[in-house]
């Protein structure tokens, strides 16, 4: 139980291009989800925290025109990266937490983003 | 406020050997401690976490965390490694959101 999904695994797109990763819940209702940026052999960073139904509350630094999350339902959120450029390349993991254990998170399995 | 720290970026042994990665948090509450693994290039996998019943927490591959609150320490151990659990390692403390140390690469030598 407890499983989260990222679509997709991975993905290239040119420079000034918007992409779309989703982040699934398969068999919980995930009242608060997570986005994550991960740099090569470095920890994970929070990038932005989004509760359904609600705009998502970005950590310092990150900027939420370029980071658009959604989170319109129980099991969905979505993170677009808008006008990627080759410095927004990095693998970005989702997690969720939800009706089980609110203080435990499920991660997802990432998506490692390449722009050229 | 809460913080991690992991102590040693890198840490290798000799398969069969003894794992111990180490661990100190802080928090100014009683903490929920958790260790995770992640192989390359996937996700975050529970390994175990602490939250505040047995001090001693069993978890997955054999790996074990005993939580010392006078020491705010919580190792993470292994009596026998295996080829398998090269890994990076990640302890996290959870306060308002998650936080993550900087990561333990564990190497285990055949």
């Amino acid at each position: 139980g407890a499983v989260v999904s990222q679509h997709p695994s991975w993905v290239i797109c040119k420079s000034g291009t918007s992409v779309k990763i989703e982040c699934r819940s398969l068999d919980f209702q995930a009242t608060t989800m997570f986005w994550y940026r991960q740099f090569p052999k470095q920890s994970l960073m929070l990038m932005a925290t989004s509760n359904e139904g609600s705009k998502a509350t970005y950590e310092q630094g990150v900027e939420k025109d370029k980071f658009l999350i959604n989170h319109a339902s129980l099991t969905l959120s979505t993170l677009t990266v808008t006008s990627a450029h080759p410095e927004d390349s990095s693998f970005y993991i989702c997690s969720a937490s939800g009706d089980r254990a609110a203080y435990e998170q499920y991660f997802g399995p990432g998506t490692r983003l390449t722009v050229t | 406020a809460q913080s991690v720290t992991q102590l040693g970026s890198h840490v290798s042994v000799s398969e069969g050997a003894l794992v111990l990665l180490r661990c100190n948090y802080s928090s100014s509450v009683p903490p929920y401690l958790f260790w995770y693994v992640q192989y390359p290039n996937q996700g975050l996998q529970l390994l175990l976490k602490y939250t505040s019943a047995a001090t001693l927490v069993k978890g997955i591959n054999g790996f074990e965390a005993e939580f010392k609150k006078s020491e705010t320490s919580f190792h993470l151990t292994k009596p026998s490694a295996h080829m398998s659990d090269a890994a990076e390692y990640f302890c996290a403390v959870r306060g308002g959101k998650l936080i993550f140390g900087q990561g333990t690469e564990l190497s285990v030598k055949p």
